[in-house]
This record gives structure tokens, sequence and C-alpha cells, in this order.
């Protein structure tokens, strides 16, 4: 059964902070995988990752992909409180996007 | 261009009632996907359209169903509501399938409450 994984399942950081959200997955079919955040409703797109190895980075966040061991993280350096959110990691199989529970984010002033 | 849009934003429904939920694609969009999101999950996928075909199923019984329009546009229909169908609704669309990966693009959802 095809199933994304994502730890830690809540995280509660102070500005500034440095933080590491993991995905792993266990899928038949790769195609990409993808994170998002979802504040309120909609999840909005922030990167997706179809090679190894190459960083993708849009200001303080970042996230890389190991097809090898079937994981991927999301950094966030600098962390503000606008960045509470919920992360969302989903992989593209082909034909359905399957995504993890989430990791909720809260950043204190 | 214009986001993707959904509606209604909320609705409350009666048990064993039926409802329709709308979405409008981005522009230049022509695949759509419906996902449910329960409280504390992930989206689950419903289905795809893709060129008014359905093109991929979730694991949903089949009073969850849905069309898509000429003009990419798509419903999703829910019969016979039953309790834990209250959920967001979640539509996304996404360019042309061309065989390589390709992002989705989220609308604000609509919120069921099945009563």
């Amino acid at each position: 059964e095809d199933k994304v994984v994502q730890s830690p399942l809540s995280l509660v950081v102070h500005e500034g902070d440095t933080v590491t959200l993991n995905c792993s997955y266990e899928v038949t079919n790769f195609r990409s995988l993808l994170w998002y955040k979802q504040e309120k409703k909609a999840p909005t797109f922030l990167f997706m990752l179809t090679s190894s190895g190459i960083e993708k980075k849009s200001g303080r966040l970042s996230s890389i992909l190991d097809k090898k061991e079937l994981f991927s993280i999301l950094n966030i350096t600098a962390t503000q409180t606008g960045d509470s959110a919920v992360y969302l990691c989903a992989v593209d199989t082909g034909n359905q996007f399957y995504f993890g529970t989430g990791t909720s984010l809260t950043v204190i002033p | 261009e214009t986001g993707v849009t959904q509606s209604p934003t909320h609705l409350i429904k009666t048990r064993g009632q039926q409802v329709t939920l709308r979405c409008s694609s981005q522009s230049g969009h022509n695949t759509v996907s419906w996902y449910q999101q329960a409280l504390g999950q992930g989206p689950q996928f419903i289905f795809q359209y893709y060129r008014e075909e359905e093109n991929g199923r979730g694991n949903f019984p089949p009073r969850f169903s849905g069309l898509q329009f000429p003009n990419y546009s798509s419903e999703l229909n829910v019969n016979a509501l039953e309790l834990d169908d209250s959920a967001l609704y979640l539509c996304a669309s996404s360019p042309a399938r061309t065989g390589t990966a390709y992002e989705q693009y989220f609308g604000p959802g609509t919120r069921l409450t099945v009563t």
C-alpha cells in the first residue's frame, strides 16, 4: 500500500530557530514529491522535487530529496511567526497524489 | 490569471441528502483533482479528471462522483450523505499531463458539515 509519513506530527519553536521537517514515502511508482504550506484552508505550493540531491531553495526555505532512502526534508531557517502552519508532503505516483498527515509548526515570538 | 475557486464556502446538510460542490480551474489548467480533508489529517485523493474523463480514483465509494466540463470546471457530487463525510473538500488544478511531473494548485475548499 502506497503511503507517505511525516514527522514530527507537531513542533513548537521560538522565532529565529531552524527547523527540519521530515517526509518518508513508500510508493509503487514515484514521479515527484511536493511540499505545501497550509495555514487556514488552501494548501499553497512550496516545492516540487524530482531528482535526488538537488536542493530547492526559496528564501529561508529549502528542501532536498533522497530517492535511494525514500525521504525528503524541508528546512526553515530563522523562523518567523508567519511560518506557523501545517506543512504537507505529497508524492505524485502518476495517477494520484498521496499526502502525509502533515507537521504542525508553531513559532512563538 | 485567476486562481482556483470553489463554491460554496460552507455547507450544512442532513444525513441522507445529496450535495454538489463546484470548482473552477486556474486559467490554462485542464486537469482537476478532488480531495477530502478531515480535521487533523492530510488530504485524501478522491478522483482526478483530465479533459472531461476520470483519470484516477482513490478509495472512495461510488456515491462520490464527479464531472468535468468543456471549460475544465468541475463538480463533485456526493449522494446519501453520512456523518463521516463532514470534512473540507479541496479542489486542485494542474496544467496538461505531458507524462512529466507537474504541480497542483489548490482552491480555498468547501467546508461540508453533515448533521
